[in-house]
């Protein structure tokens, strides 16, 4: 199985600010396929980015993904109010398809 | 529109069984892998099962394994997860999620979960 460890666990900025999450795997990512969602409060999780660094359909484009193999990277360029949310990392290259435990971006 | 809608959940005490169903529209589930995605109270999410187009594969994570049963009705455009031998630690919020892909050339790329229901609870309790 494959272990996701996010960092940092919370992220607290302000509006406007960038953000950057990372997403280590415990192996190497089989194809690349890494996903990032987001997920509000009593809302089902969005996707963002698959294959490490596609934006899904209708995601702006300060939502960026990047990294290959174990290592990789969310960035957001400006945060927008209704981008604070949870951030999880998930990878479905193998299964289990495992998640990550989830970074909180939180107004500061 | 593309949904999923999942029903289903309930008060059940421990021992219980549970079905629970997710109705997609909008598309044809025989063509997708489908999963079924789990969030306790105030956690992180937790993958649970898969299956593939046609029913004729399967997976489990380990702490369900034995205990519950995933399948699929191409028919009715329905999946279904079959939950037995529930424990406490079975209460959650669970979704049912559609694996997006393309096929080229006879071989399929994977896009990650692009469709999610909003979720059913089950909660587990005497």
């Amino acid at each position: 199985e494959i272990v996701l460890t996010q960092s940092p666990g919370t992220l607290s900025l302000s509006p406007g600010e960038g953000a950057t999450l990372s997403c280590r795997a415990s192996q190497t990512v089989s194809s690349n396929y890494l996903a990032w969602y987001q997920q509000k409060p009593g809302q089902a999780p969005r996707l963002l980015i698959y294959g490490a660094s596609s934006r899904a359909t209708g995601i702006p484009d300060r939502f960026s993904g990047s990294g290959s193999g174990t290592d990789f990277t969310l960035t957001i360029s400006r945060l927008e109010p209704e981008d604070f949310a949870v951030y999880y990392c998930q990878q479905y290259g193998s299964s289990p398809e495992t998640f990550g435990q989830g970074t909180k971006v939180e107004i500061k | 529109e593309e949904q999923l809608v999942e029903s289903g959940g309930d008060l059940i005490q421990p021992g219980g069984s549970l079905r629970l169903s997710c109705a997609a529209s909008g598309f044809t589930i025989r063509s997708h892998w489908m999963h079924w995605v789990r969030q306790a109270p105030g956690k992180g999410l937790v993958w649970v099962s898969r299956i593939n187009g046609d029913g004729s594969s399967t997976n489990y994570a380990d702490s369900v394994k034995g205990r519950f049963t995933i399948s699929r009705d191409n028919a009715k455009n329905t999946l279904y997860l079959q939950m037995n031998s529930l424990r406490a630690e079975d209460t959650a919020v669970y979704y049912c999620a559609r694996l997006s892909v393309t096929t080229f050339r006879f071989y399929s790329y994977y896009h990650g979960m692009d469709v999610w229901g909003q979720g059913t609870t089950v909660t587990v309790s005497s």
